[in-house]
């Protein structure tokens, strides 16, 4: 099977401008989760979807924010960009019920 | 109550040592513990995984002790290579509340280093 991938994996956005990252989970899995990666606050957790629904948020402002379609792909958007929003972006998946989160390569998104 | 505490954060091993990195939570509610191995420029790989009704669990070079009563677990790399060297996160996770294993916290990581 296909891994996690994510797209873009690389993106320079201006501060105060707007961005969308795509991912595709693995086939079959329908939960999908997205993290944020730092060097100072480490991994985490930003939302996670499962049947188009959103069913957990982390502690972020409410800039960021995510969908997931039928196909269980899912975006998440980040509004008025900050500096400190460069990271890695994180997408993972799940088939459910503790069998295993699974990381795509991540987006990486530097903000100037 | 929700932190997942890691050390240590750097560890230097020589090739054929045994690596140990522990972690420590808080919430009681954790109920599934994962291992991820991150190299640079990748995204975390799942290692390994333990649930607290099992004290050690063993997949090739890789081992998890859990201590359910101190609220600590560990892994353990046997003949540590040159190739394991990476960036080693503990996690944990709880399906309490309505929420569900796709919210992991994790340590702040181990970057683990085994020379030749």
């Amino acid at each position: 099977k296909a891994g996690v991938t994510q797209t873009p994996r690389y993106l320079i956005k201006t501060r105060g401008q707007q961005v969308t990252l795509s991912c595709s989970p693995i086939s079959g899995h329908r939960s999908v989760s997205w993290y944020q990666q730092t060097p100072g606050q480490g991994l985490q957790f930003l939302f996670e979807y499962f049947s188009e629904t959103q069913r957990n948020k982390g502690n972020f402002p409410g800039r960021f924010s995510g969908r997931q379609f039928s196909n269980s792909r899912s975006e998440m958007n980040v509004s008025t960009l900050e500096l400190g929003d460069s990271a890695l972006y994180l997408c993972a998946s799940s088939a459910g019920g503790g069998t295993g989160l699974y990381f795509g390569p991540g987006t990486r998104l530097t903000v100037t | 109550q929700q932190q997942v505490k890691q050390s240590p954060q750097s560890l230097i091993v020589q090739k054929g040592g045994i690596s140990i990195i522990n972690c420590a939570y808080e919430n009681t509610a954790f109920d599934y513990f994962p291992w991820y191995q991150q190299f640079p420029g990748k995204g975390p790989a799942l290692l390994i995984a333990i649930r607290p009704d099992v004290s050690e669990k063993k997949e090739g070079r890789f081992t998890i002790s859990f201590n359910k009563s101190a609220k600590q677990f560990s892994l353990h790399i046997m003949d540590s290579q040159p190739g394991d060297s990476a960036t080693y996160f503990c996690a944990a996770s709880t399906r309490a509340g309505g929420t569900s294993y796709g919210k992991l916290t994790f340590g702040q990581g181990t970057i683990l280093t085994v020379h030749p």
